[in-house]
């Protein structure tokens, strides 16, 4: 089965300073999904990746997929204190039932983000 | 647009007792995906909906939980009974469609639930 490693667990930063955040498939990511989540809250979706080398920027958040389709991650550049969350990627995975070709998400452990104003 | 909508926001229970979930998923929706998310981990899925068929129901402990999804539209998990490691935040989710790995799930805000 497919397995998720998020790097680092927990990161603290300066507001404004930049950041990454990595995500490591054991097997190749055919759809890689980056959510964030506050406390308290739900999965708000940031990104989703497909191709190997696919870059996605939104604000101030840029996500990348490398070429092999294995390895993922998110930039973060001159962080807030709204940037602050667990962030979570996510593979989409396609299994066979009786309906047909299905999908379905395996989650990483997330990486708990704090900004220090 | 609004968003997948669940309640209760928390529920507080003692072991042994029953208690039940509920979400209503984004219009028009046909898919749906109840996951356990416990502290500190990520979200495990628990039991997926197409329409109101299940597509994959593997990782549901079916002796205590259950889940229905009348009329293809929302959807109610129950737990009977509960025990002190389900303790978790329930996520429900829902995209357009199911086939395929690009599809976009959105989730609602969850219901944390503690088991005492």
């Amino acid at each position: 089965s497919q397995e998720l490693e998020q790097s680092p667990q927990s990161l603290i930063v300066q507001e404004g300073k930049n950041l990454t955040i990595n995500c490591t498939s054991s097997k190749t990511l055919y759809g890689l999904y980056w959510y964030k989540q506050k406390y308290g809250e739900g999965l708000i979706f940031l990104m989703m990746l497909q191709k190997g080398g696919e870059e996605k920027s939104h604000e101030k958040i840029t996500a990348k997929l490398d070429e092999k389709k294995q390895q993922s991650s998110l930039h973060i550049t001159a962080s807030q204190p709204s940037h602050a969350g667990i962030y979570l990627c996510g593979a989409g995975t396609s299994f066979m039932n009786y309906g047909g070709a299905t999908n379905k998400l395996i989650f990483g452990t997330g990486t708990l983000l704090a900004v220090q104003p | 647009e609004a968003g997948v909508a669940q309640s209760p926001r928390y529920k507080i229970i003692e072991k042994r007792q029953s208690v039940a979930f509920w979400c209503n998923p984004i219009s028009g929706h046909a898919t749906l995906y109840w996951y356990q998310q416990i502290l500190g981990q990520g979200p495990k899925l628990l039991i997926q909906f197409q329409n109101n068929g299940v597509v994959d129901d593997s990782q549901l402990p079916k002796d205590r939980f259950s889940a229905e999804r009348l009329k293809g539209v929302d959807s109610t998990l129950k737990i009977q009974p509960a025990k002190l490691e389900d303790s978790a935040v329930y996520l429900c989710a829902s995209s357009r469609r199911t086939s395929g790995v690009g599809e976009t799930q959105y989730f609602g805000p969850g219901t944390r639930l503690l088991v005492l």
